[in-house]
């Protein structure tokens, strides 16, 4: 069974850095990819962005190109989604996302990460 | 990017009632369509991938049907636990996109 754990909520004061993490288990972590979802308190869900978990290459959606970095650690099973600088409007849930293990479009979510940002 | 759009926003209906929620796109996705149901503080549950094929667990009164550019969720007889907020999301295109939610209340 695929399974995504990712890190507890974060609160963060404007300016500050942040990196939440998504471990996965239960598939091969260097097959297909791992991507971050966000949504907003109240609003729906929005595709951030993706990474290549055999090559680590990166895909952003134009929306959020320049505003967060995703990486992965192979070696621990863990993708990440980062922000050096954060702002008020980052203050949402965010999910990471992969294909199933068996089935490409029975997709497996993580169980989210609040971030909580005040200025 | 394709648009996905819901309808209606939100739908009122009574426990054992027939729910039917619309995702129309705005391109072909061919059978790249995926149903979830989200619940306040959870993450979404998939219910439907490609377009009809029910994922693991998911009871049967939960169906999925259509291709292309038009797809229906149905719930047969609804259930007090079904009361919830339903997306529909694509995979032909990059991006994937969300639609912007069904929002299925109680009567």
């Amino acid at each position: 069974e695929v399974q995504l754990v990712q890190s507890g909520a974060e609160v963060k004061k404007s300016g500050e850095s942040l990196k939440i993490s998504c471990k996965g288990s239960g598939f091969s972590f260097t097959s297909h990819w791992i991507a971050w979802v966000r949504q907003m308190p109240g609003k729906g869900l929005e595709w951030m962005g993706v990474i290549s978990l055999s090559d680590s290459g990166t895909k952003y959606n134009p929306s959020f190109q320049g505003q967060v970095a995703i990486s992965v650690d192979k070696s621990i099973s863990t993708a990440y989604l980062q922000w050096s600088s954060l702002e008020a409007s980052d203050t949402a849930m965010y999910f990471c996302v992969r294909p199933g293990a068996h089935v490409y479009g029975e997709y497996s979510w993580g169980q989210g990460t609040l971030v909580t940002v005040s200025s | 990017e394709i648009v996905l759009t819901q309808s209606p926003a939100t739908l009122s209906l009574s426990p054992g009632e027939r729910a039917t929620l619309s995702c129309r796109a705005s391109q072909s996705v061919s059978s790249y369509l995926t149903w979830y149901q989200q619940k306040p503080g959870q993450a979404p549950r998939l219910l439907i991938y490609d377009a009809s094929n029910r994922a693991t667990g998911i009871p049967a009164r939960f169906s999925g049907s259509g291709s292309g550019t038009d797809f229906t969720l149905t719930i047969s007889s609804l259930e007090p636990e079904d009361f919830a907020v339903y997306y529909c999301q694509q995979r032909a295109t990059w991006p994937d996109t969300f639609g912007q939610g069904t929002k299925l209340e109680m009567k």
